[in-house]
C-alpha cells in the first residue's frame, strides 16, 4: 500500500469547491515539500502544486494546496468538467530515501 | 521548452531484462542543475518512484529499495538521453514506465515523458 493516504474518490457540481486530503508521517510530508500531480487517464501526470502552495505557470489560482503537519490537501474551488481527472500526493521520504506517492484521488463532476 | 520521448519495447518475457530509453530536448543529461528519474504506474502499486541519475561532477545513483537489486539506470552523454534497465522481470513489473525531471533544489517532476506500457508475459 503507499505511504501517503488519499481519500480514492470526490466529487462536486460545476462551481462547487472540492478538497482532497492526504496523510503521511514525520518522514515525508512532516519534514518535507509536498506536491500535487493531475492526471487525465492515459497521459502522463501534470505538476499542480509544487513547494506546498506554488502553482506552476498556467495553473489557474482556483486551485491551491496547504500542508499543515504532516497532512496535507488540495483545494479545487469554482468546479469544471475539465478537472475531472486524478490527483496524486507525492513527497520525498527520509526513511527510505526516495519519493513516495498517494494512491490517488479521482475527482468526479456531477 | 524540456521535452522527454520515451522508446522500447511494450512486451518482455519473465526473466528478461526490460529496456527503455528516454531521449532528453531542450536541455543536457549532463546539466549540473538536472536530475533523471524513471517512475512507473500500474493499478495494483500506483504511481512508484524507481531511481535517478544525475552528474555533479561525477555520475551519481539513487534507487528505490523495493528494486535496488535489479535496477540499472544509465546516461549517454552521446545521444542525451538516459536509460532504464529492469532484471529479472516478472508479470508484477506490468506497468507503464515513465521518464522525469527533476531540478536541483526541487523535489517535484516537473517534466514527464509521455509513458510505455510495458507488459510482461510469456
Amino acid at each position: 500500500q503507499s505511504v501517503l493516504t488519499q481519500p480514492p474518490s470526490a466529487s462536486g457540481t460545476p462551481g462547487q469547491r472540492v478538497t482532497i486530503s492526504c496523510s503521511g508521517s514525520n518522514s515525508n510530508i512532516g519534514g518535507n515539500t509536498v506536491n500535487w500531480y493531475q492526471q487525465i487517464p492515459g497521459t502522463a501526470p501534470k505538476l499542480l502544486i509544487y513547494n506546498n502552495n506554488q502553482r506552476p505557470s498556467g495553473v489557474p489560482d482556483r486551485i491551491s494546496g496547504s500542508k499543515s503537519g504532516t497532512s496535507a490537501s488540495l483545494a479545487i474551488s469554482g468546479l469544471q468538467s475539465e478537472d475531472e481527472a486524478d490527483y496524486y500526493c507525492a513527497a520525498w521520504d527520509d526513511s527510505v530515501k526516495g519519493y513516495v506517492f498517494g494512491k490517488g484521488t479521482k475527482v468526479t463532476v456531477l | 521548452q524540456v521535452q522527454l520521448q520515451q522508446s522500447g519495447p511494450g512486451l518482455v518475457k519473465p526473466s528478461q531484462t526490460l529496456s527503455l530509453t528516454c531521449a532528453i530536448s531542450g536541455d543536457s543529461v549532463s546539466s549540473n542543475t538536472a536530475i533523471w528519474n524513471w517512475i512507473r504506474q500500474s493499478p495494483s502499486r500506483g504511481l512508484e518512484w524507481l531511481g535517478r541519475t544525475y552528474y555533479r561532477s561525477k555520475w551519481y545513483n539513487d534507487y528505490a529499495i523495493s528494486v535496488k537489486s535489479r535496477i540499472t539506470i544509465n546516461p549517454d552523454t552521446s545521444k542525451n538521453q538516459f536509460s532504464l534497465q529492469l532484471n529479472s522481470v516478472t508479470p508484477e513489473d506490468t506497468s507503464v514506465y515513465y521518464c522525469a525531471r527533476t531540478e536541483m533544489g526541487s523535489r517535484f517532476f516537473d517534466y514527464w515523458g509521455q509513458g510505455t506500457l510495458v507488459t510482461v508475459s510469456s
